[in-house]
């Protein structure tokens, strides 16, 4: 099956710093996803990004499927950013249902 | 904006028990997906309902079923739990109308523990 990576593992910022967390994944996808999942545990959406760039705020995606990787952008980073970033893809040779989630990114925000 | 709703939040059972966990798809989402998320790990697709079909299947154990309801709500029924079952559980929905680049909204999770 498909295998996604995510870098770094872990991301320990100063709040106001900016950071790049990044997504490879071994196959064409037809749905690449960026959640993030907070100290509670609920999962976020933030992105729906198979291809292209978007802007969220003070997030920011992008994913260039033929080089196979995505990147999300974080400026100015808050507190509350912190948890953990979960890049997920659907593989477009493979199921059209089922994502498969990379091992995340643990990113703290220290005030 | 509606949410996907699980219930119940948080169970507690004894190790050979049972549970089921019920899921609230988004209003007019045809898709039902569950996810199952061990501590410390990434989350696990376990099966997935489209039009009240089973649509695909995961690393779902046999003592787990499920099956998507006329009204489109899901429910996982779990049986002969064991320790390791353990875990954050997910329900996601998603609209197929949109085609295969479809959105997957993920509700807040069954935190599951098994004394």
């Amino acid at each position: 099956g498909i295998q996604v990576e995510q870098s770094p593992p872990d991301l320990i910022l100063q709040e106001g710093a900016n950071s790049t967390l990044r997504c490879n994944f071994s196959d064409s996808v037809n749905n690449l996803q960026w959640f993030h999942q907070n100290p509670w545990g609920q999962l976020i959406n933030l992105f729906y990004i198979p291809s292209g760039t978007k802007q969220n705020g003070r997030l920011s995606a992008t994913t260039v499927a033929t080089e196979r990787y995505s990147l999300l952008y974080i400026s100015s980073s808050q507190t509350t950013d912190s948890g953990v970033y979960f890049c997920a893809v659907k593989d477009s040779g493979g199921s059209n249902y089922k994502l498969t989630f990379g091992k995340g990114t643990l990113l703290t925000v220290n005030p | 904006a509606a949410g996907v709703i699980q219930s119940p939040r948080h169970l507690i059972k004894e190790k050979r028990e049972t549970a089921t966990l019920k899921c609230y798809p988004i209003p007019r989402h045809d898709t039902v997906y569950w996810y199952q998320q061990g501590p410390g790990q990434d989350p696990q697709f376990l099966i997935s309902f489209y039009e009240k079909m089973q649509s695909d299947k995961g690393s779902i154990p046999d003592r787990f079923s499920a099956q998507q309801f006329s009204d489109y709500h899901s429910e996982l029924n779990m049986s002969s739990l064991e320790l390791g079952d353990s875990a954050l559980y997910f329900c996601a929905s998603s609209s197929q109308l949109a085609g295969l680049r479809e959105t997957q909204y993920f509700g807040p999770g069954t935190r599951l523990l098994v004394l």
